[in-house]
């Protein structure tokens, strides 16, 4: 089992969908990043958590250490947010990731 | 304010020889990280430097290597090459040891063809 599982692997939406990306990972962490990939590679960094929640424009992230469980959510989606999805936890020194969620939005 | 920056960004190397990739962190950076993507799998970490030494390191054989230079920049060098060694190679950057966890930004990766 991995030490941290996305679901779903493969999300497809229409246009002005709520969508919403699941993180549960198995070890202690110190904060939790989300990530998103590019067809090119590129990756950028969404946010970084360690508690609770934080928002920026269209997307929210929230954390729930006791249940050691994350959601990304995207309101009102867009094509341009079809990308891959990738959560990553932070164990002591080093990053985790999860094998990534597939999203594709179409108009 | 200039991102990661990886070079080459492309780089194509036949079994047997070597490979040297570079990145330069962000300024003002100090710890810089470096991770493997091969194809279908997802991210798996490399290698960490912060302040000029090797902090940690992921379950990857000896022929991987790098170092971080007093600028902070890095290169991994991966010797012997192996067609498995095909993947897109990541380098992220970070306010290091002497804060407390900080975010990692990421380069736009050198993606490595070995034939």
């Amino acid at each position: 089992k991995n030490e941290v599982e996305q679901s779903p692997q493969n999300l497809t939406a229409q246009e002005g969908e709520f969508i919403t990306i699941n993180c549960s990972y198995s070890v202690g962490i110190s904060a939790l990043h989300w990530l998103q990939q590019h067809p090119g590679g590129g990756i950028v960094s969404l946010f970084m958590l360690s508690s609770g929640k934080k928002k920026h424009g269209r997307l929210i992230a929230t954390i729930n250490i006791q249940e050691k469980h994350s959601s990304l959510h995207i309101t009102a989606s867009h094509p341009r947010d079809s990308a891959v999805y990738i959560c990553a936890v932070i164990d002591t020194d080093k990053l985790i990731f999860g094998t990534g969620t597939r999203l594709q939005v179409f108009p | 304010e200039a991102g990661v920056t990886q070079s080459p960004t492309h780089l194509i190397k036949t079994r047997g020889q070597q490979a040297t990739l570079r990145c330069s962190p962000i300024s003002g950076h100090t710890s810089v990280y470096w991770y493997q993507q091969a194809l279908g799998l997802g991210l798996q970490f490399l290698l960490w430097y912060d302040e000029g030494e090797e902090r940690n390191r992921g379950n990857f054989p000896p022929r991987f290597s790098g170092r971080q230079f007093p600028n902070y920049s890095s290169e991994l060098n991966v010797n012997a090459l192996e067609l498995e060694d095909s993947a897109l190679y990541l380098c992220a950057s970070s306010l290091g040891l002497a804060a407390s966890y900080n975010e990692q930004f990421f380069g736009p990766g050198t993606r490595l063809t070995v034939l």
